[in-house]
């Protein structure tokens, strides 16, 4: 299957501060989605990306499928964007269903 | 529209016991999926149902197993726990099968 790398492992950012999340696959995905996941566990959408730019307030995404990577900024963050990031994707169904491991963000007041 | 309820959202089983999680999806969904989260392996897919029917699996032993209800509701299995299986399970729901969906709470099981 492919291989989803994602830098940095570690974040920690005060508060305010811009930051960029990036996602390595190995090879061509589909369905390419990111997702924050909450202090309590909750998997939240964020954008379901799998080329071009999307902008939410705050979080836009660029994918660029040719260069296979993907990148999620975060614009004056602010405590409650604390948590884990993961950007996920397929190659082709959800056998071959791939996470990445993750940036664990930390937003200090 | 409410979201998708995981229960129990905690539970505590020990080794050889087995259990049963149950997932109700978004109203007018008809496929559930779900996944296994732990620390050393990360986010992994277990399986995907869409009207009733097992239409995905991940890599999984045959101890994990699944149904799905006419109602969408979903139940996972999970017989002979093993330390292992302690971890964060997650369902996530959407209309037309399409990857991931909208996820749940999760559960969060621990084996002793």
């Amino acid at each position: 299957g492919i291989q989803v790398e994602q830098s940095p492992p570690d974040l920690i950012l005060q508060e305010g501060a811009n930051s960029t999340l990036r996602c390595n696959f190995s090879d061509s995905v589909n369905n390419l989605q990111w997702f924050h996941q909450n202090p309590w566990g909750q998997l939240i959408n964020l954008f379901y990306i799998p080329s071009g730019t999307k902008q939410n307030g705050r979080l836009s995404a660029t994918t660029v499928a040719t260069e296979r990577y993907s990148l999620l900024y975060i614009s004056s963050s602010q405590t409650t964007d604390s948590g884990v990031y993961f950007c996920a994707g397929d190659s082709g169904g959800y056998q071959k269903v791939t996470f990445g491991t993750g940036t664990k963000l930390q937003v200090i007041p | 529209k409410a979201g998708v309820t995981q229960t129990p959202r905690y539970l505590i089983k020990t080794r050889g016991q087995q259990v049963t999680l149950s997932c109700s999806p978004i109203s007018g969904h008809r496929s559930v999926s779900w996944y296994q989260q732990t620390p050393g392996q990360g986010l992994q897919f277990l399986f995907e149902y869409f009207s009733e029917t097992q239409r995905n699996k991940g890599n999984f032993p045959g101890r994990f197993s699944g149904r799905q209800f006419s109602n969408s509701r979903s139940e996972m299995n999970v017989s002979t726990l093993e330390l292992g299986d302690s971890a964060l399970y997650l369902c996530a729901s959407s209309s037309t099968g399409s990857t991931f969906g909208d996820f749940g709470p999760g559960t969060r099981l621990t084996v002793t």
